[in-house]
């Protein structure tokens, strides 16, 4: 079955502006997580979705937001990039809410570059 | 703020050897993973070790979670060329992981043929 894909893979931006990252989770899961990967923190936890609802948020600025609709897909904004934003932005989705012991499985990033 | 601490950071050795990673911290997680990620991808998950004291084995690979599921270890036999890439550990809390996994920063493993 198709694994999580997230889109674009790769974009550049200038700061000031706004990006939109969209993740289709593994068919059946409901719950969509998303993650920040940069070298220097490592991976962070930004949010988790399940069936449409945020049920948990990371220590990140209110620039960061996201949704999830009907078919459990799942997109992520962030408003007035700043050059820190640079990083790449991993989805994971799992059957359940909560990461606990849950398989989580991700996707292969979208890589945002900040100018 | 519950932290996990890997070491070390980076690990070059020769095909053939055994290694150790250790991923260390002062909080107690209710389960602890491990992950494989490699360039342009991202990761995925070897391992999920949830009992104080627990041992997992993946054909070369042998997990360990610690008694006081405060710290975690993952031994290779005999590496391979293969094995190279990044090995994340990821903890999640005492609320069964609900804010998330909290990831250490990661092994840079590579194995030199």
């Amino acid at each position: 079955k198709a694994g999580v894909t997230q889109t674009p893979r790769y974009l550049i931006k200038t700061r000031g502006q706004q990006v939109t990252l969209s993740c289709s989770p593994i068919s059946g899961h409901r719950s969509v997580s998303w993650y920040q990967q940069t070298p220097g923190q490592g991976l962070q936890f930004l949010f988790e979705y399940f069936s449409e609802t945020q049920r948990n948020k990371g220590n990140f600025p209110g620039r960061f937001s996201g949704r999830q609709f009907s078919n459990s897909r799942s997109e992520m904004n962030v408003s007035t990039l700043e050059l820190g934003d640079s990083a790449l932005y991993l989805c994971a989705s799992s059957t359940r809410q909560g990461s606990g012991a849950n398989v989580l499985t991700f996707g292969a990033g979208s890589r945002l570059t900040v100018l | 703020t519950q932290l996990l601490e890997q070491s070390p950071q980076f690990l070059s050795i020769q095909e053939g050897e055994n290694l150790t990673v250790y991923c260390n911290s002062s909080s107690v997680f209710s389960s602890l993973q491990w992950y494989r990620q490699e360039p342009g991808e991202g990761p995925v998950l070897l391992v999920t070790v949830v009992t104080g004291g627990e041992v997992k084995k993946l054909k070369r690979l042998t997990f360990q979670f610690g008694d006081a599921r405060k710290d975690s270890s993952l031994h290779i036999t005999a590496a391979q060329t293969g094995d190279t890439g990044l090995y994340l550990c990821a903890g999640a809390g005492s609320g069964g992981g609900a804010d998330g996994l909290t990831f250490g920063k990661g092994t840079h493993l590579i194995i030199q043929p």
